[in-house]
């Protein structure tokens, strides 16, 4: 069975540093893998995917994600947080066959502090 | 624009009477999915609707039911709500074949009192 694990459950980072969310997958062929962002009282939006090819990533609002097999790992990056980057963020693992039926991680809280 | 609606934002009903929530698509996607979040927990798929074909997680009560009477439009149906089920409900689609991602409605907060 696929599984997600977020090893953080909150962070808090200041504006204009960067930031590194990590995400652990346990799957037994090649994942598809996403993050999403969840803002207070709304539903999920996404901000990037993988399925293949170029093993680094880019989405929305500056972020980027790097998917590194030997590792197991699909970490989302962003250079410089903004303010109204806080927010809940969600890693998830989906499997080929036509369409997705994810698993999500318990996601990781992110503060940003003036 | 949404393209995943979902009827009503808040939702309050009493424990025990049976509550419906709603979700409608412009995407024209054939999966249509119920999940269940809560607090500070990650989205638990309960079911999805692939077409008219109905499949159920194992670990969803029998409580929760769904019904899909045309590709736009998916419900779910608690028939005797509990305090436990108070949560975030929320409603993805995605199409039915090909590398695609789940686009999320605005979601449903159930409360139960």
């Amino acid at each position: 069975a696929q599984s997600v694990t977020q090893p953080d459950i909150h962070i808090t980072v200041s504006e204009g540093a960067s930031l590194e969310l990590r995400c652990n997958y346990s799957y037994g062929a090649t994942p598809y893998l996403f993050w999403y962002v969840q803002s207070p009282g709304q539903g999920l939006q996404l901000l990037l995917k993988y399925f293949s090819g170029d093993t680094l990533v880019q989405g929305i609002k500056g972020f980027e994600a790097e998917f590194k097999r030997s590792q197991s790992s699909f970490n989302l990056r962003k250079p410089s947080v903004h303010w109204s980057d806080a927010a809940e963020y969600f890693c998830a693992v989906g499997f080929s066959g036509g369409y997705q039926k994810v698993t999500f991680g318990t996601g990781t809280k992110l503060q940003v502090i003036p | 624009d949404a393209m995943v609606i979902q009827n009503p934002r808040y939702q309050v009903t009493q424990f025990g009477k049976p509550v419906t929530l709603s979700c409608s698509q412009t995407l024209n996607h054939n999966v249509m999915y119920w999940y269940q979040q809560k607090s500070s927990q990650a989205p638990k798929l309960l079911f999805h609707y692939y077409d008219k074909d109905f499949n159920n997680e194992a670990d969803t009560p029998d409580n929760f039911q769904s019904r899909r009477p045309n590709t736009s439009f998916c419900f779910l149906d608690i028939r005797s709500p509990g305090l436990g089920d108070a949560a975030m409900y929320l409603c993805a689609t995605s199409r039915g074949q090909g590398n695609t991602e789940a686009f999320f409605g605005q979601g449903t907060r159930l409360t139960v009192v």
